[in-house]
This record gives structure tokens, C-alpha cells and sequence, in this order.
């Protein structure tokens, strides 16, 4: 089990749906990570909140809406998503402060577009 | 332009022998280097970091080499075992921000 929890673990939506993505931590972690990765590829950053702000958007598409409710909880909003969008959602956390730490994944959320 | 290379897409190494993997980097300057695990249908799982003024680090059967001169990390597994199968992601940090930036991985079947 990882200390990330993501739900849900399957998501099947069509394009006009809207859905959310959750991601929880209680390690205590200031830093926390929305990647999303296709078949065989790396993971590709999204967005990046440092002490729940967000502090990088790599130009992610704005039918994705992420959300920080407090330091444990991140969320990914879904919203008239295309069929190119389904792919493996990753949160991560990392403790911060000095960039020697590692990131810790969750077990991502499988979303398939319709 | 900047570029993370891992040598090769996909390797298969006997039962028992040495594994080794490679990262090639170019036009970065990290200030360490992390190595991950991603088993099908699973996030990555942190295994070793290495910082710019070392050369080696160890933790059991996984070694890791850093040359920041040839740009170049190596990943060793030792008396490698089926169960070792994964794909392997080497990421760099920059240490500016809290980015990490991942290689393509490499596939690695340990063959019984």
C-alpha cells in the first residue's frame, strides 16, 4: 500500500461529463503533484502546489481544474474531456523545504474518455 | 536543447547476472539525481538518490553512479531476480523549483 491515496482507482466518463480526481497524504507533506502519464511513456507533470498554492501550471488544457482544499487533499476536476485525455492520473507528495527528498506516488487513477 | 536519455527502451538480463542501466543528460545542471520503480498499473516507488558531489551510493543489491561530468548516471542491480522486472525512471532535480524532470525509463526483464 502506498502512503498516497488516489480515488478512484477507474474512471469511465464521456466528453461531456464532469468528475473529479482525489488525492490524499497525511505524511505531511507541503508539496503535492498531479502527473499524467500515457502507455509507456514518463510521467508529464501537470500542476504543482507548494504550501497548497499552486505554483506550476505546464500549460495544462483548462478543462482540467485543480484544487487544493488543505495541506492533505488535492483534487483534479474534470470537465469536456476528449478521447486523447484518457491516460493514468498520478498524485505525488514530497516533504519539501530542501529539494533532497524524494516524491511519493499514489497508485493513480485510470480515467478512459468515451 | 535539453534532453534525459535512458539507453534503451527495453533490456533483458539472465537470472543472476548484473543489470545495468544508464541515464544520459544534456543542457541540465541537477543537483541530484533520483532513480524510481513502476511496476504495470502502478506509480512510481522512490529507490535511491544521489547528490552531485557523490560519486556512488548503495543501498543492498542497487547501486548508483554519478558523473557530472560525462553527464551520466548508472544504475546497477546485482544478482538480479525475476521479481526485479519494472521499468526503471531516472528524473532529475534542479534544485530551483519543485519539479523533477523524468526520463523515458527502460524496461527491464530479468529472464528465469
Amino acid at each position: 500500500d502506498t502512503e498516497v491515496t488516489q480515488t478512484p482507482k477507474h474512471l469511465v466518463m464521456g466528453m461531456t461529463n464532469k468528475k473529479s480526481l482525489k488525492c490524499e497524504q497525511h505524511m505531511g507533506h507541503r508539496a503535492m503533484y498531479w502527473y499524467k502519464q500515457k502507455a509507456k511513456k514518463p510521467p508529464e507533470l501537470m500542476f504543482v502546489y507548494s504550501y497548497e498554492k499552486l505554483s506550476i501550471n505546464e500549460s495544462v488544457p483548462s478543462r482540467f481544474s485543480p484544487e487544493c482544499p488543505n495541506s492533505s487533499l488535492l483534487n483534479l476536476h474534470l470537465h469536456a474531456l476528449q478521447p486523447e485525455d484518457s491516460a493514468l492520473y498520478l498524485c505525488a507528495s514530497r516533504e519539501g523545504g530542501n529539494s533532497n527528498q524524494p516524491q511519493h506516488f499514489g497508485d493513480g487513477t485510470r480515467l478512459s474518455i468515451l | 536543447s535539453q534532453k534525459i536519455e535512458q539507453n534503451s527502451e527495453a533490456l533483458n538480463i539472465q537470472e543472476g547476472k548484473t543489470a545495468t542501466l544508464t541515464c544520459n543528460y544534456t543542457n541540465y545542471s541537477p543537483a541530484y539525481l533520483q532513480w524510481y520503480r513502476q511496476d504495470p498499473g502502478r506509480g512510481p516507488v522512490f529507490l535511491l538518490l544521489i547528490r552531485e558531489n557523490e560519486k556512488e551510493k548503495r543501498k543492498e543489491r542497487l547501486k548508483v553512479t554519478f558523473d557530472t561530468t560525462l553527464k551520466q548516471s548508472l544504475f546497477h542491480i546485482t544478482a538480479s531476480q525475476p521479481a526485479d522486472s519494472a521499468t526503471y525512471l531516472c528524473a532529475l532535480d534542479m534544485r530551483r523549483d519543485d519539479k523533477i524532470i523524468f526520463g523515458k525509463g527502460t524496461r527491464l526483464h530479468i529472464l528465469p
